[in-house]
């Protein structure tokens, strides 16, 4: 069984097109993750949430927000996609703030 | 803020040897956690090991152990007798207990690569 999944793996879209990304988890965690990993494979932390809390990291822009339906799913939301999102984006989960973080698959995002 | 920093971009390993790949970080919080993580070519993300600054032993997950010298504020990544599958990118990373330092940080990673 899959812990943290995601879809779609890979998305390749056209500049100022929206798209979504989904996440979900089945381990009962709290607190999920959003990551992007750029192409020097250097990942950054984009947003941290559970249900009494959202994290943002500062340095994403607003076209950038997450979506969590339910505790299980987080969702990221990207709009007016730009050359430089092209990246891949991790979701990851843990059983709260301080635990093991768990990551999905990844999705390799390119926008042309 | 904090800062991770792993120094050795590539390390190059004979199969059934052991390597170290090290890992320096930086906060001000007095409770930390470090974490290493192992990226294969595949992409996933593998949590590894895990190392409270509290914790009195160093940690150990079979093959792997955590080195972890609090004076230093090193925590180096041991693994024994390399197999070709442990070929893969490993990454540090730490969490903190306050703020945003309680986000997880990575460091930039280190390609690991075991000749048969």
């Amino acid at each position: 069984d899959t812990a943290v999944s995601q879809t779609p793996k890979y998305l390749v879209t056209q500049m100022g097109n929206d798209k979504s990304i989904k996440c979900e988890q089945n381990l009962g965690h709290d607190t999920m993750y959003w990551y992007k990993q750029d192409s020097k494979k250097f990942l950054k932390i984009m947003f941290s949430y559970n249900n009494k809390e959202l994290i943002i990291n500062e340095t994403v822009p607003n076209r950038f927000s997450p979506k969590s339906p339910d505790k299980a799913h987080l969702n990221l939301h990207i709009n007016s996609l730009e050359l430089g999102d092209s990246a891949v984006y991790f979701c990851a989960s843990s059983q709260e703030f301080q635990d093991t973080q768990y990551f999905g698959p990844g999705t390799r995002l390119t926008v042309l | 803020a904090q800062k991770i920093t792993q120094t050795q971009p590539g390390m190059f390993v004979q199969e059934k040897e052991a390597v170290t790949l090290d890992c320096t970080y930086d906060t001000s919080d007095p409770s930390y956690g470090l974490f290493w993580y192992k990226q294969p070519s595949s992409g996933e993300m593998i949590f590894l090991i895990y190392q409270g600054s509290y914790d009195q032993q160093n940690a150990t997950e079979g093959r792997y152990s955590l080195n972890f010298q609090k004076a230093r504020k090193s925590a180096n990544l041991v693994i024994s007798a390399s197999q070709l599958g442990d070929s893969a990118m490993y990454f540090c990373a730490m969490r903190g207990l306050s703020g945003s330092a309680r986000q997880l940080t990575f460091g930039s990673g280190t390609q690991l690569t075991v000749l048969p």
